[in-house]
Order: C-alpha cells, then sequence, then structure tokens
C-alpha cells in the first residue's frame, strides 16, 4: 500500500531532549516535506526537500534540523526542543515538486513539558 | 506570508452550495485545495497551475485568477461528508519548493 509513515504518533517529552520523528515514503517521491499545526494557523512548512541531499528552509524552520540521506526517509531533529515546538507535525510527499498532489502522513502530536 | 481564506468558517444545510475563497499578495505558479476532517491527515483535492491547468477530483471545481492572484473553491450540493477544514496551499514564484498554507476554513453541512 502506497504510504507515508511517522513515527511516534504520539510523544510527550521535556525541554531540551533532543528528540528525532521519522517519516518514510514507498513511493519514489521525490520532494518530501514537513509541517506544523496549530490552532488558527493552519499549516506551516518548516523544511522541504527537492532530493536527496537537497533540503531547504521553509515558513518556520527554526529549531528543527531535517536530513535527506535516502530518497524514502525525512527525519526532523528537534535538538533542544522548548514548549513553544509543542505541535501536530505531518510529512507529506509528491511526485516531483511542490506542485504534485502532496499524500500526507497520519500526524505526529508533540507535547514538550 | 500566508493566504487569506474566506470565510473562516461555514454552516450548511445538505444540497446547498458554497465558494471557499483564496487569496495571496504575491505572485503565484500554483493554487492547491486539501481538505481535512478532525483527527485525520489533510487529503488532496485540487491543483491548479498557472496557465490553466487543474489536476484534480471530478466532483470539486475550482477557479484560478492569475492576475488577481485569487482562487476559489466551488461546493455544490453539498454532502454531509463535506464537512471538514478546508485549506489553500500556495506555491509563489521564485520561492523554491516552497508551499505556503492559509489558516483555514472550517465547513459543517448539516442534514
Amino acid at each position: 500500500e502506497a504510504q507515508v509513515t511517522q513515527n511516534p504518533r504520539y510523544l510527550i517529552t521535556v525541554t531540551g531532549k533532543k528528540l528525532t520523528v521519522t517519516c518514510s515514503q514507498n513511493m519514489n517521491h521525490e520532494y518530501m516535506s514537513w509541517y506544523r499545526q496549530d490552532p488558527g494557523l493552519g499549516l506551516r512548512q518548516i523544511y522541504y526537500s527537492m532530493n536527496v541531499e537537497v533540503t531547504d528552509k521553509g515558513d518556520v524552520p527554526e529549531g528543527y534540523k531535517v536530513s535527506r540521506k535516502e530518497k524514502r526517509n525525512f527525519p526532523l531533529i528537534l535538538e533542544s526542543p522548548s514548549p513553544n515546538q509543542t505541535s501536530l507535525y505531518f510529512c507529506a510527499s509528491s511526485l516531483f515538486h511542490r506542485h504534485n498532489e502532496q499524500f500526507f502522513g497520519p500526524g505526529t502530536r508533540l507535547t514538550v513539558l | 506570508q500566508q493566504p487569506v481564506q474566506s470565510p473562516q468558517a461555514v454552516i450548511l444545510r445538505e444540497g446547498e452550495d458554497a465558494v471557499i475563497n483564496c487569496s495571496s499578495s504575491k505572485a503565484l505558479y500554483s493554487v492547491h485545495w486539501y481538505r481535512q476532517k478532525h483527527g485525520e491527515a489533510p487529503v488532496f483535492l485540487m491543483i491548479l497551475l498557472k496557465g490553466g491547468e487543474q489536476k484534480g477530483h471530478e466532483k470539486i471545481s475550482a477557479s484560478f485568477n492569475e492576475k488577481k492572484q485569487q482562487s476559489s473553491l466551488y461546493l455544490t450540493a453539498s454532502q454531509l461528508s463535506y464537512s471538514g477544514t478546508y485549506f489553500c496551499g500556495t506555491g509563489v514564484y521564485n520561492q523554491g519548493g516552497k508551499l505556503i498554507f492559509g489558516q483555514g476554513t472550517e465547513l459543517s453541512v448539516k442534514p
């Protein structure tokens, strides 16, 4: 089944404790992206990747890192999480670029205490 | 800068029509529309590209006014399953792979 998977789905952590949210897609998509969703603010893009080893900042990259060493994986790293990073995070992928249909993962709900 | 969606919320009866608007201050190459049901991930509805190309589901219609940087999503003969939050996403010229979403429009369809 074609899909985007994220792990973990739920995470409660404390300020400053490094964490990684994994994202993987099995559709051979070149474009991958991370979004955070907060009430009243919609979806805001954190980082995106046009292909392996090619990543770039979205609108809200501060406090996040990403890497794209393999085509299928696009992990999101929070090196020192803070309470204002408490949010719902979505990973998405599309075939070539942003102008294609994006397939979203199920989401990761992160709480930073 | 996020595009502005209007209205922010709308309540319909089954069978009624609705229009959701998306407006940007930037020169757009593409407009995307997604629907998200409560507790689920956003799901693709349509992409409209500069030049008139459209990709999407047959039962959904939308327009893209390239001069005004505006798009509208038309929901006709609404069904209960149309309920959810609708997001427009904009691809801006000269911004690489960025996709900037609006704040969403919450649509409720009542029996």
